[in-house]
């Protein structure tokens, strides 16, 4: 199942460079996160949207700003990125707010980001 | 700080073998427990919600029970296969908000 789509699935870049992830979903749901998965830590939440109103932003340093443009696009800028910000980003999406209590989320592929 | 505790970190089991692994977490005020299976350079997959004390799902030969009151659930594994190599995620809610809080995983391998 391909309900949610991310690009790229790596990217490496400078710190001083600025790229964003994208994230699509198929699946008429309208609410969308950001992960984060550092190596050996567990998947951490980073944001989360729902109908294109930021809801949760979890203390996530300036240098990430997420945009959420329609509840089936979202993305995460970077700039001026750090290496320990080096790490697996996934988005997920949900049919709504308050879902995760009776609703299980569904997850893209990944980034996969390197900071130089 | 909610926290949610995995065990076994990691499993090697010979095909055929059944196996179960643990997630902990907070048994005050529970809303739901998710299971998901996240294989390598594939997306996280969702096994199970479950949402009732005594509550017990399948999905193949992978099941889970909860137990809400001492705050665990089991996840079972009948008659491993190579292709259920995999880690396997629960998560919790966090109180009133849209926020999963994960485990680290039990990272299983099976051997043929």
């Amino acid at each position: 199942e391909t309900g949610v789509t991310q690009t790229p699935r790596h990217l490496v870049m400078g710190m001083t460079n600025k790229k964003s992830l994208k994230c699509e979903q198929h699946l008429g749901h309208n609410a969308m996160y950001w992960y984060k998965q550092s190596a050996k830590k567990p998947l951490e939440l980073m944001f989360v949207y729902n109908f294109k109103e930021q809801t949760e932003n979890n203390s996530v340093p300036s240098r990430f700003s997420p945009e959420c443009p329609n509840s089936s696009h979202l993305f995460l800028h970077l700039h001026t990125l750090q290496p320990e910000d080096s790490a697996l980003y996934l988005c997920a999406s949900s049919q709504e707010k308050g879902s995760v209590f009776n609703q299980p989320q569904h997850f893209g592929d990944g980034t996969r980001l390197s900071i130089l | 700080i909610l926290n949610v505790e995995q065990s076994p970190q990691s499993l090697h089991v010979q095909e055929g073998d059944s196996t179960n692994f643990t997630c902990s977490f907070p048994s005050s005020n529970f809303y739901a427990l998710h299971w998901y299976r996240w294989e390598t350079a594939k997306s996280p997959e969702a096994l199970f919600v479950m949402t009732l004390n005594g509550d017990e799902k399948k999905k193949g030969q992978i099941s889970a029970t909860l137990n809400t009151k001492e705050g665990y659930s089991y996840l079972y594994i009948k008659g491993s296969q190579p292709e259920d190599s995999a880690t396997y995620l629960c998560a919790f809610p966090s109180e009133n908000t849209d926020k999963l809080i994960f485990g680290t995983g039990t990272r299983l391998q099976v051997f043929p």
